[in-house]
């Protein structure tokens, strides 16, 4: 059972505009989100994150909004940019024994053209 | 300063062989991780230490054993793998301070068993 979903694996932008980026959870349990960005062969690096108890988290180029009755997120960069392409992990955070787990999605292959 | 670091970066292996990989980080954080990730697939999580204990083993086999000497170091101690357990092993860390936890990752390790 997914319980973090990016139903989209390849998304293609032009350089200079919006790229958004989806992703659906079904364990209302989650109480943080986080968005991961993945060249090949290297590990996730953080991008940014968003609580629970907001709809909204802004940093630079990347807004992440939360739909927490939809159970849905979304990344938001702009304005794109080539060196924006890679693949990008949405990333779902439950506290367990005291511990947090994440929960990735599939990923979404994103390619920014000049 | 977000790094975490892993050594080796590659590693091929027989299946009598043992070996351990091995994580470091040096930013003060209390929760250590372990994850394993597939060619094409989200990154899983193997095994959660806090606070140097143990606190979340999700069903690994035996061939795989954790170690956490200190709060800085972590290892994954590999005996007896099958050519399946190929993958790239990400470890990171966070804080560990219960919530709105953001994890860390290291570039790596990449398996190969023979």
């Amino acid at each position: 059972d997914q319980q973090v979903k990016q139903n989209s694996p390849s998304l293609s932008v032009q350089e200079g505009r919006i790229s958004i980026l989806n992703c659906d959870y079904t364990n209302s349990m989650f109480d943080y989100f986080l968005w991961y960005k993945k060249y090949p062969a290297e590990g996730p690096t953080f991008l940014i994150s968003i609580s629970s108890i907001k709809d909204k988290n802004e940093d630079g180029r990347f807004t992440v909004f939360l739909n927490k009755s939809a159970k849905h997120l979304s990344l938001h960069i702009v304005p794109s940019q080539p060196g924006d392409s890679a693949v990008y992990f949405c990333a779902a955070s439950e506290s367990i024994q005291g511990a947090q787990k994440l929960v990735f999605g599939q990923g979404t292959r994103l390619t920014i053209n000049p | 300063d977000t790094e975490v670091t892993q050594t080796p970066k590659h590693l091929v292996m027989g299946m009598t062989n043992k070996k351990s990989l091995k994580c470091e980080q040096h930013m003060g954080h209390r929760a250590m991780y372990w994850y394993k990730q597939k060619a094409k697939k989200p990154p899983e999580l193997m095994f959660v230490y806090s606070y140097e204990k143990l606190s979340i083993n999700e069903s690994v086999p035996s061939r795989f054993s954790p170690e956490c000497p200190n709060s800085s170091l972590l290892n994954l101690h590999l005996h007896a793998l099958q050519p399946e357990d190929s993958a790239l092993y990400l470890c990171a860390s966070s804080q560990d301070k219960g919530f709105e936890e953001t994890q860390y990752f290291g570039p790596g390790t990449r398996l190969l068993v023979l």
